[in-house]
């Protein structure tokens, strides 16, 4: 079990750019999420893969968002046109299947962007 | 709606005393509760879990926590604080036939132990 690895760490780029987060999961985990957490608030629910098939998008995750999980092991997250209100820690974390709900989730480390 | 809170966003207290700190959840269906740890810079560490087996969870570095259906609280407490419990701690919800499993965290509570 090698965790969750997250890439990369730390991310600044100017309002406007594009950036692409990287998410290795667990290997033997289906489940894939990716969650936000902005300053002094707990992370947020942005979207779930169960292996390559992404099943939900919250209401969070606009149009500038896209996420991808070819061949379901790692997954991308896009942000395009970065505004300032995009600053946050990006989680990934991925989980077993099972009953939905009860397995646990394993967090990577994040990547924290920052835009100027 | 589900959701999580997590009464006192910063509780402090001296090594070696009591450490408690509360979550009340809101579900309409049976839930699955999870306590995690953040250090800074860092993701999130899991604690322990209550998956409706035993109601008393015992989770990793002498936590745990007691699931009480009747007040709809998982407050997480370890007898005797160590200066290296002083992190951020989530208590989160999911249930079963819900949003495939995601999680609600509540907004966190800052642990601080004095010397």
């Amino acid at each position: 079990d090698t965790g969750v690895s997250q890439n990369p760490r730390h991310k600044i780029t100017k309002r406007g750019q594009n950036v692409t987060f990287r998410c290795d999961p667990i290997s033997e985990h289906n489940r894939l999420y990716w969650y936000r957490q902005t300053l002094g608030q707990g992370p947020e629910f942005l979207t779930y893969f169960q292996n390559e098939a992404q099943l939900e998008k919250s209401r969070l995750l606009s149009d500038r968002f896209s996420a991808e999980r070819p061949k379901g092991s790692f997954s991308t997250l896009e942000i395009q046109r970065t505004e300032q209100g995009d600053s946050a820690m990006y989680l990934c974390a991925s989980s077993l299947g099972g009953t939905w709900g009860n397995q646990p989730q394993h967090f990577g480390d994040g990547t924290r962007l920052s835009i100027l | 709606a589900q959701s999580v809170t997590q009464l006192g966003s910063h509780v402090s207290v001296s090594e070696g005393a009591l450490v408690l700190l509360r979550c009340n959840y809101s579900s309409s269906v049976p839930p699955y509760l999870f306590w995690y740890v953040q250090y800074p810079n860092q993701g999130l560490q899991l604690l322990l879990k209550y998956t409706s087996a035993a109601t008393l969870v015992k989770g990793i570095n002498d936590f745990e926590a007691e699931f009480k259906k009747s007040e709809t609280s998982f407050h997480l407490t370890k007898p005797s604080a160590h200066m290296s419990d002083a992190a951020e701690y989530f208590c989160a919800v999911s249930y079963y036939g819900g949003s495939q499993g995601n999680l609600i965290f509540g907004k966190g509570t800052k642990l601080s132990v004095k010397p």
